[in-house]
């Protein structure tokens, strides 16, 4: 079973460009996260889609970020315009019901830095 | 105040020997899951163990196994026979209630040495 996927791996952006992050969770995962891992710290819920409908993007910093996951399956974290705050590494993951109650499975993430 | 903390920034421990990561929680809900995940270098979150608020038993998966002491509210994680590749961050993590959102503590890094 593949896992999931995330692209680029890695990005350097100058502050003020924009960048997107691609995902694509494992397949029949109704559930797909985004989090933002800062160095030296744990990852940070941005948003949750179930389907393609949001249910958690009480931590998305909306006047810069946003996200979208037509159809259900894939999803792309966008930010415009980037801060030398937002370097990071940002992780997808997706869920389904099984055994351990809502076990989410991660991508390897995308490592951002802005300079 | 934090949800979940996890006092070791390090650990190191021995080739062979058994080590115990701490994390303690905070939470008014009766329904939550605790959550232990490995990072290695390579960035990747790695699920390792789980254990409900209402399981009796202490979980454990292989090496590793989870002491959870409820009253405390604490669920430290016990790797047993270190191995040189358990060398990585390791992270708890809380879900609540009916939530599927996951709260993670800034982790413990870990070093095996030979």
């Amino acid at each position: 079973e593949a896992g999931v996927a995330q692209s680029p791996r890695y990005k350097i952006i100058e502050k003020r460009q924009s960048v997107a992050f691609w995902c694509n969770p494992i397949s029949g995962h109704a559930t797909l996260y985004w989090y933002q891992q800062i160095l030296g710290q744990g990852p940070k819920l941005l948003i949750q889609f179930q389907n393609n409908g949001v249910v958690d993007d009480s931590q998305l910093p909306k006047d810069r970020f946003s996200a979208e996951r037509l159809k259900g399956v894939d999803s792309t974290l966008k930010i415009q315009p980037a801060k030398l705050e937002d370097s990071a590494v940002y992780l997808c993951a997706s869920s389904y019901q099984s055994t351990v109650p809502y076990e989410q499975y991660f991508g390897p993430g995308t490592r951002l830095t802005v300079t | 105040a934090q949800k979940i903390t996890q006092t070791q920034p390090g650990m190191f421990v021995q080739e062979k020997e058994a080590v115990t990561l701490d994390c303690t929680y905070d939470t008014s809900d009766q329904s939550y899951g605790l959550f232990w995940y490995k990072q290695p270098s390579s960035g990747e979150m790695i699920f390792l163990i789980y254990q409900g608020s209402y399981d009796e038993q202490n979980a454990t998966e292989g090496r590793y196994s989870l002491n959870f002491q409820k009253a405390r509210k604490s669920a430290n994680l016990v790797i047993s026979a270190s191995q040189l590749g358990d060398s990585a961050m390791y992270f708890c993590a809380m879900r609540e209630g009916g939530s599927e959102k996951l709260v993670f503590g800034k982790g413990t890094k870990l070093t095996v040495n030979p």
